[in-house]
């Protein structure tokens, strides 16, 4: 069964330096997204991404965020200048055009900690 | 804001009991409801939807959830817990016309033989 992956499965990096954070969907699926979840809170929302541009961003999703599709497999999300309280868990998601059903396919996430 | 609520944080079962974990939302427009869940060192994972028609849903491994409007609520049951259900559980919410899920903070299922 096809699966979205995400790489790596753990970052460690230090406050105000910039991470990258890698995921591939699933072959055949348009929408695009990054949930986080910091340690004992919801899994929040960050952003939605289809055609190439950015459908729907959370108030977290501020400037020093941002996600592109460089390619035709990848999905990334940046972080400029990492904060502490970026620490968290960071889950890709992807899911087909809609057909009537709205399944979101997550990923493993990668646990991203900012010392 | 819209927000999800699941009212029980940690459950305690022995296999063969029954299980029902709350969920409740808020916002008075269409919803579209699911429940994932996420094993052990695993990713999430959908247990179940609902979009319309009928409001008791049947999803994988046994589950079921039903959709009460009146109350904004979304329950998912078990007739009987097995030890391999042992897993945390999501209830989420996509408000129509929009383009994300909303999460509830979780509920940890732990079923002991």
């Amino acid at each position: 069964e096809p699966e979205v992956t995400q790489t790596p499965s753990h970052q460690v990096t230090q406050m105000g330096q910039e991470v990258i954070l890698r995921c591939v969907p699933i072959s055949n699926h348009l929408y695009f997204y990054w949930y986080r979840q910091i340690l004992g809170q919801k899994v929040e929302f960050l952003v939605s991404f289809y055609n190439n541009e950015i459908s729907e961003k959370s108030e977290i999703f501020d400037d020093q965020f941002s996600v592109e599709r460089p390619d035709g497999s990848n999905f990334t999300l940046k972080i400029r200048s990492t904060k502490l309280e970026d620490s968290a868990m960071y889950f890709c998601a992807s899911r087909e055009k809609e057909t009537g059903t709205y399944e979101q396919y997550f990923g493993p996430g990668t646990r991203l900690t900012v010392t | 804001a819209q927000s999800v609520s699941q009212h029980n944080h940690h459950v305690i079962l022995s296999e063969a009991a029954s299980l029902e974990l709350g969920c409740n939302y808020s916002y008075g427009g269409t919803v579209n409801l699911f429940w994932y869940v996420q094993y052990p060192g695993q990713h999430l994972q959908l247990l179940l939807k609902y979009f319309s028609g009928d409001p008791l849903v049947k999803g994988i491994k046994g589950f079921e959830a039903e959709f009460i409007k009146s109350k904004f609520s979304f329950n998912l049951r078990k007739p009987s817990v097995q030890w391999s259900d042992t897993a945390e559980y999501f209830c989420a919410v996509q408000v129509y016309n929009t383009d994300k899920l909303i999460f509830g903070t979780g509920t940890r299922l732990q079923v002991f033989p």
